[in-house]
């Protein structure tokens, strides 16, 4: 059964400086793996999506990599400003779409 | 393109009542799926469809029935509300291909049951 993990649950973090966002799965049998951002209160943005047979994509001041078989991902960003505060998500599809529960970011100005 | 929507965004039922969650796509996509979020529990798959007239039950289908008679429009309904659905109900699409591809969410509908 494909588990979901994403540690930490939350995040501070002075803006400007650069941080990494962890996402780890039990089952390497995967087609994909999309990280998203969900604001307060709001439904949830896709950010990245990663193919299997890729190892990372970049978007802007974000790049997702995936590495299969350790089962991890990490959300690297760059530059971290305050309008980055949101929750992170990052879900993995095979035989079923799981999600991790998330991690809180906050951004200290 | 209006992507995904759901209507409405906001409801409040008392235990026993019936309604229907309504979430619509124009991005012409097989996939569709709802989902609910719970504090802690982070979010579970409800019922999900690959097509038109088709509908499959997912983690947490108790409760709940679904209908996907347009392509473009996947209904939720509770036929009999209960405390333990208040909760926040996603829609999500996928196109061709299904779990291969990027999956699109909607602003969601906030439900609380009394």
């Amino acid at each position: 059964k494909q588990e979901v993990t994403q540690i930490p649950a939350a995040l501070s973090v002075p803006e400007g400086e650069n941080l990494v966002l962890n996402c780890s799965f039990t089952d390497s049998a995967i087609y994909n793996l999309q990280w998203f951002r969900q604001d307060p209160g709001k439904g949830l943005t896709s950010l990245l999506l990663i193919q299997s047979s890729q190892r990372e994509q970049t978007s802007g001041r974000l790049n997702a990599s995936l590495d299969k078989s350790s089962g991890r991902s990490t959300l690297y960003i760059a530059a971290s400003q305050p309008g980055d505060s949101a929750t992170y998500l990052c879900a993995v599809s095979g035989h079923k779409i799981i999600f991790g529960k998330g991690t809180r970011l906050h951004i200290l100005p | 393109n209006a992507g995904v929507t759901q209507t409405p965004k906001f409801r409040v039922l008392k235990t026993g009542q019936s309604m229907t969650l309504l979430c619509a796509q124009d991005m012409n996509h097989e996939y569709m799926y709802w989902y609910r979020q719970d504090p802690g529990m982070g979010l579970r798959l409800i019922h999900y469809s690959v097509g038109e007239g088709t509908t499959a039950k997912g983690e947490v289908p108790d409760g709940y029935n679904v209908s996907r008679l347009k392509k473009q429009n996947f209904l939720l309904g509770l036929e009999s509300a209960a405390p333990s659905q208040t909760s926040v109900y996603f829609c999500a699409s996928i196109g061709p291909g299904g779990s291969y591809n990027e999956q699109f969410f909607g602003p969601g509908t906030r439900l609380t049951v009394l």
